[in-house]
C-alpha cells in the first residue's frame, strides 16, 4: 500500500476511548469543511462535513466543530474502534477550490 | 453505484519517460478534479474540470503535465518526461455539481515512482 506519513501527526489511543483529531484551516473566509480518511492503499473518503454558518455537526460516532474565531477544526470519534486506524484530512472549500491538511495518523490500540 | 475509478493502481517508470493516468469519475458527475500527494506532505489540486472543459488548471506545476478530458467523461493525465519529483499518488476525485459545497468522491490513486 501507499507509504505515506512519515512525517505525519500521530495520534495513538486505546481502543473504546474517544479520539480528538485537530486541524487548523488557513483561509478566514473558507465557508465548508470536510472531513476524510484515507486508509492505507485507498483514496479519501468522505466522513462528515460542516458548514461555517455552524459550530458544530454530528455523525455516527463522530462530530466535528467549528471555531471561526482561531481557524480550528477538530474531528471527535467516540468509542474508537481498530478499524479507525487511518489517516484523517480536514479539508477547507472556497468557491469549490478545495484544500487539505497535512493530516494525522491515528492508530487504535487494542 | 460505481465509485472513482483510476488506472493504473501503481506505476514505476524511469526518469524521462512517459505516464498516462487516467479516472473514471462517478457515472453523471460533471465535475472531475486531479490531486497529487508528494510522500509524508499534504495532498495540492492539480485541475479541476467542469464536463470536457478545464474549469481551473492552476495548481498544475508545469508543462509536463497535460490533462485532458476529451467528451466529458474519463479523463486523463500524462506526465512527459517524468522527474524524481513527480513520485507521489495522484488522486482523481469527482462530484456532480458545483456550487454548494458538492462533496468529491475520490478514487483510489495512482501510486508513481519515478526512478
Amino acid at each position: 500500500g501507499e507509504s505515506v506519513g512519515l512525517h505525519l501527526p500521530t495520534l495513538s489511543v486505546q481502543e473504546g476511548d474517544n479520539s480528538i483529531i485537530n486541524c487548523a484551516y488557513s483561509n478566514s473566509a473558507s465557508d465548508y469543511f470536510i472531513w476524510y480518511k484515507q486508509e492505507s492503499g485507498k483514496g479519501p473518503q468522505f466522513i462528515i462535513d460542516i458548514r461555517s454558518n455552524m459550530d458544530k455537526r454530528q455523525g455516527q460516532r463522530v462530530t466535528v466543530l467549528l471555531n471561526k474565531t482561531v481557524k480550528h477544526l477538530s474531528l471527535q470519534i467516540a468509542a474508537t474502534q481498530p478499524g479507525d486506524s487511518a489517516v484523517y484530512f480536514c479539508a477547507e472549500i472556497l468557491n469549490n477550490d478545495m484544500r487539505f491538511g497535512a493530516g494525522t495518523r491515528l492508530t487504535v490500540k487494542p | 453505484e460505481a465509485g472513482v475509478t483510476q488506472f493504473p493502481s501503481h506505476s514505476v517508470i524511469e526518469k524521462g519517460q512517459t505516464v498516462t493516468l487516467r479516472c473514471d469519475p462517478i457515472s453523471g458527475h460533471d465535475n472531475l478534479y486531479w490531486y497529487r500527494r508528494v510522500m509524508g506532505k499534504e495532498i495540492k489540486f492539480l485541475l479541476h474540470f467542469v464536463k470536457e472543459s478545464k474549469q481551473d488548471e492552476s495548481g498544475m506545476p508545469n508543462n509536463r503535465f497535460l490533462a485532458e478530458r476529451t467528451g466529458g467523461t474519463y479523463s486523463t493525465l500524462k506526465v512527459q518526461p517524468a522527474e524524481l519529483e513527480d513520485s507521489g499518488v495522484y488522486f482523481c476525485a469527482s462530484s456532480q455539481r458545483q456550487g454548494d459545497g458538492e462533496t468529491q468522491y475520490f478514487g483510489p490513486g495512482t501510486r508513481l515512482l519515478v526512478l
